[in-house]
């Protein structure tokens, strides 16, 4: 069974900083879907990146971007000059085909003035 | 305005009293699901739906109930509601084109069963 792990709780880290959640997954399949998915106080579930197997290519969408590595089953989202408003819990998500979503416990981010 | 709605956003019942939570979504999206959220555990599927009168089960079925008659409803029905029932629900929603496309969600509905 697939299964997504995220081992990071909670994490911290400074204003205009760097940070990088962890995920890992595990899967016997060779295409599927990962997802970030951000959820402020506010409780809407807002999609951060997504990052399809196949592409060799790491995703980027402005200060987020992933390291996937495929063959290690790692999926980590990195967060550039973090803002105050970055602020929220964040959810890896993994998909492959029969739209059954796998989502990751969470790592809640603080953000420190 | 594109958008999954979820009625109500917040519930305080009894158990044993059935109980409905709406979902629509405006955007013709043949995929349809149900989430809860609790602590420490993310989100866990509860069924989904690929079109009309297709539903299948997640990963926590027990104790609910789905229906689509229409494409752009998926109700999640309770029954016989009980205390481990009490959670955060989402439901989401996306459509089926080539790819897996990144699902819509709902702003959430915190039932809670005394």
């Amino acid at each position: 069974a697939q299964t997504v792990t995220q081992s990071q709780p909670e994490m911290s880290v400074q204003e205009a900083e760097t940070v990088t959640l962890s995920c890992t997954y595990d899967t016997s399949e060779s295409d599927y879907y990962l997802f970030w998915y951000k959820q402020p106080p506010s409780r809407q579930m807002i999609l951060v990146i997504r990052q399809e197997a196949y592409k060799q290519q790491n995703a980027t969408e402005n200060r987020f971007s992933v390291n996937f590595q495929k063959a290690a089953k790692s999926f980590s989202l990195k967060i550039s000059d973090s803002q105050l408003g970055d602020a929220a819990m964040y959810f890896c998500a993994y998909i492959r085909g029969t739209y059954k979503y796998i989502f990751g416990t969470g790592t809640r981010l603080k953000v420190l003035a | 305005e594109a958008q999954v709605t979820q009625n109500p956003r917040y519930l305080i019942t009894v158990t044993g009293k059935k109980l409905t939570v709406t979902c629509s979504q405006n955007m013709n999206h043949e995929y349809m699901s149900w989430y809860r959220q609790d602590p420490g555990l993310g989100l866990r599927q509860i069924y989904y739906s690929m079109n009309v009168e297709v539903t299948d089960k997640g990963d926590v079925p027990e104790g609910y109930k789905v229906s689509r008659k229409e494409k752009r409803n998926f109700p999640l029905i309770l029954e016989s509601p009980s205390p481990n029932q009490t959670s955060l629900y989402f439901c989401a929603s996306a459509p089926l084109r080539e790819g897996n496309q990144p699902q819509h969600f709902g702003d959430g509905t915190r039932l809670s069963i005394l």
